[in-house]
């Protein structure tokens, strides 16, 4: 299968922790990373690998993999973090990739 | 900084061809491959393809192939993707983004950074 699935919106109260979920069988085989996009702005990468962070990316955004399943987590959400996230790896044959369709991520 | 700028806003009519550059800096071009990803009006990413700015080579996502070309000049760091045989349902923002990638793993890579967006817009 070449698709990402996300879970279209999540929301979460000011401070507190939400996963936003990403599956699909090429998981089992390679890594995930993850994008956070604003209105009008580019994607910015927030996680990549098993649980990496660029420089600049505060540590309450977070990563796991387990089986089918990638998940981002966001400890302690901020309103700054309200945006679209997109899951991105390649597809079972390697050769492609492929975006999940995005979550919309709400701070209540 | 690496930085990835690219060029303005384009409005075609069907059937047309658009060629968007990417211009880097900051880094050695040669060093890492470049994607193109588009995402139309209200909706999620999708990806279609990269280019080897060493080699010149290609990898298209089905989907584009036969209309898509990706180029490059080396001497001036940029890469081009050109989409031909535009229709309606071509109009989206157009963004490039450098791979990186660690070699010994495989599939372990990540799209950082990414250029701030090329609106084609494609209307009769």
């Amino acid at each position: 299968s070449s698709e990402l699935t996300q879970d279209p919106a999540v929301s979460v109260a000011l401070g507190q922790t939400v996963r936003i979920t990403c599956q699909g069988d090429s998981l089992r085989s390679y890594y995930a990373s993850w994008y956070q996009q604003k209105p009008g702005q580019a994607p910015v990468l927030v996680i990549y690998g098993k649980n990496n962070r660029p420089s600049g990316i505060p540590d309450r955004f977070s990563g796991s993999s387990s089986g089918n399943t990638a998940s981002l987590t966001i400890t302690g959400a901020q309103a700054e973090d309200e945006a679209d996230y997109y899951c991105n790896s390649r597809d079972s044959s390697g050769n492609s990739w492929v975006f999940g369709g995005g979550t919309k991520l709400t701070v209540l | 900084q690496v930085q990835l700028v690219q060029s303005g806003a384009e409005v075609k009519k069907p059937g047309a061809s658009v060629k968007v550059s990417c211009k880097a800096s900051g880094y050695t071009f040669t060093g890492y491959y470049m994607h193109w990803v588009r995402q139309a009006p209200g909706q999620g990413l999708e990806w279609m393809g990269w280019i080897n700015p060493n080699s010149g080579g290609t990898n298209y996502a089905q989907k584009f192939q036969g209309r898509v070309t990706m180029t490059r000049d080396t001497s001036i760091s940029t890469a081009y993707m050109e989409l031909s045989r535009l229709r309606s349902d071509d109009t989206a923002v157009y963004y490039c983004a450098r791979e990186e990638a660690i070699a010994a793993a495989v599939g372990l890579d990540w799209f950082d950074p990414w250029g701030q967006g090329t609106l084609v817009t494609v209307s009769s």
